[in-house]
């Protein structure tokens, strides 16, 4: 079975500056898809990033961009830039491409930006 | 529709009352997926639907849950015999087709008093 690990409970940072959330993952298959989702006090998960594992790039999306690395099975997730609105749970996620596909979550990062 | 949409958005129930959280997922999405968040924890995943069938039921915590769309649409989540511990928010999320980006409704808030 599929984990994903995502070792920070809580982060908190300065407007304006960056921050990396750290994600770990563990699978014995070859493709899959990765993703991040937000989470913030309305509890709308929203998706930030997506990967997909046969992909060498690290996906970009804006101030929000990743960095893969396949063989060390990590997917960290970096905001740059950071504004007060980014202030959300951040979710990790795991999407298998064979049999029933369905996402497998992390624990979540609480990260708060402050003014 | 234009999202995912959940309803009830919040429920009060008494413990041993039976209760039914409704998803109407985004037009033409085939895939349909309900997961369960207790309080500050992450999401844990109930069932997935195809189209009108399971395949995957694997996450539901009890016979006491079951769930069932009908006509590769709407889908309902039924409780019965609530009890404290089944409170939490039930977030329902569809996709175009496996594999494809998962969209989230805003779910429902379920306390068990």
């Amino acid at each position: 079975a599929q984990t994903v690990t995502q070792s920070q409970p809580e982060m908190s940072v300065q407007e304006a500056e960056t921050v990396t959330l750290s994600c770990t993952y563990d699978t014995s298959e070859n493709n899959y898809y990765l993703f991040w989702y937000k989470q913030p006090p309305s509890r709308q998960m929203i998706l930030v990033i997506r990967q997909e594992a046969y992909k060498q790039q690290n996906a970009t999306e804006n101030r929000f961009s990743v960095n893969f690395q396949k063989a060390a099975k990590s997917f960290s997730l970096k905001i740059s830039d950071s504004q007060l609105g980014d202030t959300a749970m951040y979710f990790c996620a795991f999407m298998t491409r064979q049999g029933a596909q369905k996402l497998v979550f992390g624990q979540g990062t609480r990260l708060t930006i402050n003014p | 529709g234009a999202g995912v949409s959940q309803s009830p958005s919040n429920k009060v129930t008494e413990k041993g009352k039976d209760v039914e959280l409704r998803c109407d997922p985004i037009s033409g999405h085939t895939a349909l997926y309900w997961y369960r968040q207790s309080l500050g924890q992450g999401l844990e995943f109930l069932i997935y639907f195809q189209g009108n069938s399971a395949p995957d039921k694997s996450g539901l915590p009890s016979d006491r849950f079951s769930a069932e769309r009908t006509g590769g649409s709407v889908s309902t989540l039924t409780i019965q015999r609530t009890q404290q511990e089944d409170s939490a928010v039930y977030l329902c999320a569809s996709s175009l087709d496996p594999g494809n980006t998962i969209y989230f409704g805003e779910g429902s808030w379920l306390t068990v008093v």
